[in-house]
């Protein structure tokens, strides 16, 4: 069935450093895949998303690419900042209007 | 700029007693949309709507009805509320079911 693994479910890492947050689907047919990011307190917020094989998604530092083979869309960003401790959602558009979500994963930066 | 509004925020119900959230949109979206968070389970499909008058079941639709009375308006409903049901719950719209617009979500606790 339709599913998204994100396979860390904490992450920590200090000021500057590289993530990487990994995510694999499993769904039929050719979905849409998207990242969104919750804040305390908050509702999730879109990031971004790509629609097509080895198409790049990006927004505020954060990028994904899209890869069908591996059917991955891993989030990465160069250098963290305290400000990007929030939780980390990925998911996909089943076709039918229907979104599937991962369990998401909690980054903690530490100044 | 899009807008999502939940009511109330907050709410302590009985087990057994009957709970209404509600949800109000003015992105003049069609699509609108009923979650559940809890941790470990990230979000879940509840009901869905992609026109007023009709509702769509979701991945955990037992325990809960929808109803959506006009486009703009789109209400969850617990008719029996059980302990299980204690979570915090998002409404989100979206335009062609592709990018979602969450709103601040609504604490439940079933006592």
């Amino acid at each position: 069935g339709d599913s998204v693994t994100q396979t860390e479910g904490q992450v920590a890492l200090s000021e500057e450093d590289f993530l990487t947050i990994h995510c694999n689907y499993s769904a039929s047919g050719y979905p849409a895949l998207f990242w969104y990011v919750q804040y305390p307190g908050e509702g999730p917020q879109f990031l971004f998303r790509a629609s097509r094989d080895k198409e790049k998604g990006s927004s505020r530092g954060f990028e994904a690419t899209y890869n069908k083979e591996a059917t991955s869309f891993h989030l990465q960003k160069a250098s963290v900042q305290e400000s990007d401790s929030a939780v980390y959602y990925c998911a996909f558009n089943t076709g039918n209007y229907k979104y599937v979500f991962g369990a998401g994963t909690r980054l903690k930066v530490i100044a | 700029e899009a807008a999502v509004t939940q009511s109330p925020r907050s709410k302590v119900a009985v087990t057994g007693g009957k709970v209404t959230l509600s949800c109000h949109q003015t992105n003049n979206h069609d699509y609108m949309y009923w979650y559940r968070q809890d941790t470990g389970h990230g979000l879940r499909l509840i009901h869905y709507s992609y026109v007023a008058d009709s509702t769509e079941k979701g991945d955990i639709p037992d325990g809960y009805k929808a109803s959506r009375p006009s486009q703009e308006n789109f209400s969850l409903i617990l008719e029996l509320a059980s302990l299980s049901q204690t979570a915090v719950y998002f409404c989100a719209s979206s335009e062609d079911g592709d990018e979602q617009y969450f709103g601040p979500g609504t604490r439940l606790t079933v006592l």
